[in-house]
């Protein structure tokens, strides 16, 4: 089983749509959770952090579900310019802070 | 503020030849450094890792090495490149938070 695991996509959505991708990981000591867009041919930046009471930033929400060890993106009123790949990483509590990413989920808005 | 410098960006080699690709980053000190790959249309594979100068740990057996000779410098290096080596790779830094990437290198075995 991977540690990070997502579902690839792509999802492929009108503008002003809402979508929300999902993320599971393996290691229930894990205990930071990072959301990264990664566009075409670049290195991935990060889009958000995610807490454990949830945080919002904008059309972005991103929840932590500890218990069933998933966390989730949720986007609102698409825009173009969210087509990209969206990374789901997570990091352990040793001394490396090592993050693990997951393989991507491809969104793509269309008009 | 921190900057992450990594080149060059694009880089055709020929099957056998060696490689060295650089890492630097500013305005931190004692940094988390990472050499990550990704091949076409996948994910980020977390080849090295380093907590300090000298310091490196391997994740995957591979035909690459990686040093820290500098606190603030990562290098990659091969010395007999395979066309598997190909892909696009990428430098990171933590302090204990999130990682910032530089701009990645694109190698192309040919």
């Amino acid at each position: 089983r991977k540690e990070v695991e997502q579902d690839p996509g792509p999802f492929n959505v009108p503008e002003g749509a809402t979508v929300a991708f999902n993320c599971t990981y393996s290691n229930s000591a894990s205990q930071s959770f990072f959301w990264y867009r990664q566009d075409c041919r670049k290195e991935p930046k990060l889009l958000m952090s995610v807490y454990s009471s949830g945080n919002e930033d904008g059309r972005f929400t991103a929840q932590l579900n500890r218990a069933s060890q998933y966390i989730s993106l949720l986007i609102r009123d698409s825009k173009l310019s969210d087509s990209a790949t969206y990374l789901c990483v997570v990091r352990g509590m040793d001394s490396s802070y090592k993050l693990i990413f997951g393989s991507g989920t491809r969104l793509l808005v269309r008009p | 503020s921190q900057t992450i410098h990594q080149w060059p960006a694009t880089l055709v080699q020929p099957v056998g030849s060696p490689l060295s690709l650089e890492c630097t980053v500013e305005g931190t000190s004692n940094p988390n450094l990472y050499w990550y790959r990704q091949a076409a249309g996948r994910g980020l594979q977390l080849l090295f890792y380093s907590v300090g100068i000298g310091q490196i740990s391997s994740e995957v057996p591979q035909n690459l090495s990686a040093s820290r000779p500098q606190d603030r410098q990562f290098i990659l290096s091969s010395k007999k490149l395979l066309l598997s080596d190909s892909g696009f790779y990428l430098c990171a830094w933590t302090a204990n938070t999130e990682a910032f990437f530089g701009q990645g290198t694109r190698l192309t075995v040919v």
